[in-house]
C-alpha cells in the first residue's frame, strides 16, 4: 500500500538560510509522482513542486528544490533563503500512476516549519 | 490562472441545519475533490469527481452529500451533522487523475457545528 512518512513534526530555521524538509515514500508502482505543498494559517494548501518517478533530474522551482532519491524512495523539499513567509505547515505527497489509479493524493502527516528573524 | 475559489470562507450551522459548500474553477479541469482537514492533521479524501461523475466515495456518511451541476462547479451538501464534523473542508482540481497532475486547491471553508 502506498505511504509517505514525514518524521519530522516540527522545524525551525533562521532568515536566509535553507533547510530540508524530510519524505520518505513507499509504493509498488513504478510510476508515480511526488508533490510539496505549502499550507499557511490561513488554511490554503498551495502547490509547491512536482517530481515524476521518472524523471532523471531534480525538480526546482525558484527557491524550492527537490531531493529525490528514488532508490531511498526519498524525496526531500530543500527550501533555500528562508524568508519569514515560509513559516508555514508542509506536506509531502503523492499519486500513483499505474492500472490502480484512481487521481488520489495520498498525504504524509506534515512537518511545521518555523523561520526565526 | 489556477484559482479555485470557495464559498462560504467560514460557516456555523446548528445539528438541525441545512448548508451547503460551494467550490467554483474555471481552468477546465476534469476531476474534482472534497477533502475534510482537522487542525494540524493532513486532509482527507472525502469524494472524488471524474468528468462531473461521483467516482470515489471514501465511506463518507450520509449526512454529506457531493453534487457536481457542471464541470466548473462542485458543492457540498450537509445536513445533520454532528459536532466532530467541524473541520476545515477544501475543495480542489486537476486536469485528470495522471500521476504527473498537480491538484489544486481552494482556500477552504472553516465549518463549525454547534
Amino acid at each position: 500500500a502506498q505511504k509517505i512518512t514525514q518524521t519530522q513534526p516540527g522545524m525551525f530555521v533562521q532568515e536566509k538560510e535553507a533547510v530540508t524538509l524530510d519524505c520518505t515514500y513507499d509504493t509498488s508502482d513504478p510510476s508515480y509522482g511526488l508533490f510539496w505543498y505549502k499550507q499557511p494559517s490561513s488554511g490554503e494548501m498551495i502547490f509547491l513542486i512536482y517530481q515524476g518517478s521518472y524523471d532523471q533530474q531534480n525538480a526546482t522551482e525558484g527557491r524550492y528544490s527537490l531531493n529525490f532519491q528514488k532508490a531511498r524512495k526519498s524525496a526531500n523539499l530543500v527550501i533555500s533563503a528562508s524568508q519569514l513567509g515560509d513559516s508555514a505547515m508542509y506536506f509531502c505527497a503523492m499519486r500513483e500512476g499505474g492500472s490502480s489509479n484512481t487521481g488520489k493524493l495520498i498525504f504524509g502527516q506534515g512537518t511545521t516549519l518555523q523561520v526565526k528573524p | 490562472d489556477t484559482e479555485v475559489t470557495q464559498t462560504p470562507k467560514h460557516l456555523v450551522m446548528g445539528m438541525t441545519n441545512k448548508k451547503s459548500l460551494k467550490c467554483e474553477q474555471h481552468m477546465g479541469h476534469r476531476a474534482m475533490y472534497w477533502y475534510k482537514q482537522k487542525a494540524k492533521k493532513p486532509p482527507e479524501l472525502m469524494f472524488v469527481y471524474s468528468y462531473e461523475k461521483l467516482s470515489i466515495n471514501e465511506s463518507v456518511p450520509s449526512r454529506f452529500s457531493p453534487e457536481c451541476p457542471n464541470s466548473s462547479l462542485l458543492n457540498l451538501h450537509l445536513h445533520a451533522l454532528q459536532p466532530e464534523d467541524s473541520a476545515l473542508y477544501l475543495c480542489a482540481s486537476s486536469r485528470g487523475h495522471s500521476s504527473s497532475y498537480e491538484q489544486y486547491f481552494g482556500p477552504g471553508t472553516r465549518l463549525t457545528v454547534t
